[in-house]
């Protein structure tokens, strides 16, 4: 079975500019996550996707970034403009939508804002 | 949703048993108990889950005491590929997904 994709693996840009991630979740899963870790921390929740529609967007900064998933499958996550304190992994997960499951996580992608 | 707390960091060598205790003092009635372990460069990945008293699988076990207020991950024989950061998380279980709260992690440095 195939894992959550994420693509790019690295990015680095400089502030003010603007970045995306793309995600593409296991085949099947209704449930899709992003979050973002900040070096040392453990993963904070950005937003959560039921299928195509947002179940939970409360620690999103929605004055820069913004994340859609059309078609309740792939999913990309913007930042524009992109701070400092962005520089984080970017991880995006995964799961079914039933009680007691699991998530998946994908491999993350590493920004780094100058 | 319930407050974590677990050891910053625990070093063990080969072969040893791992204990990781959890505190969550104020775990809800529907809270269950998640444990994830997250390697370096990789996202995190799912260990175990439990309610109540203590369940095992292939990987690890978890302990819960009747009160619930803390747990304990248990990590038979570790290897140096068990190196890793372990989180605790407390929270209810919805169909319509769990939102996992993260902390700091334990980083468990496993040694030769």
């Amino acid at each position: 079975e195939a894992g959550v994709a994420q693509s790019p693996r690295y990015k680095i840009i400089e502030k003010r500019q603007s970045v995306a991630f793309w995600c593409n979740p296991i085949s099947g899963h209704a449930t899709l996550y992003w979050y973002q870790q900040i070096l040392g921390q453990g993963p904070k929740l950005l937003i959560q996707f039921q299928n195509n529609g947002v179940v939970d967007d409360s620690q999103l900064p929605k004055d820069r970034f913004s994340a859609e998933r059309l078609k309740g499958v792939d999913s990309t996550l913007k930042i524009q403009p992109a701070k400092l304190e962005d520089s984080a992994v970017y991880l995006c997960a995964s799961s079914l939508a039933r009680e007691g499951n699991e998530q998946f996580f994908g491999p993350g992608t590493r920004l780094t804002v100058l | 949703l319930a407050k974590t707390t677990q050891p910053i960091s625990m070093d063990s060598y080969e072969g040893q048993e791992v204990n990781i205790t959890c505190s969550h003092n104020n775990i809800a009635t529907n809270d269950y108990i998640t444990w994830y372990q997250q390697f370096p460069s990789q996202g995190p990945r799912f260990i175990i889950q439990g309610y109540k008293t203590k369940v095992t699988n292939e990987v690890a076990s978890l302990f819960i005491p009747a009160d619930r207020k803390s747990s304990t991950l248990s990590l038979p024989r570790v290897s140096l590929s068990d190196t890793a950061v372990y989180y605790c998380l407390v929270g209810p279980i919805k169909a319509a997904g769990n939102k996992l709260t993260f902390g700091g992690g334990t980083r468990v440095l496993v040694k030769p």
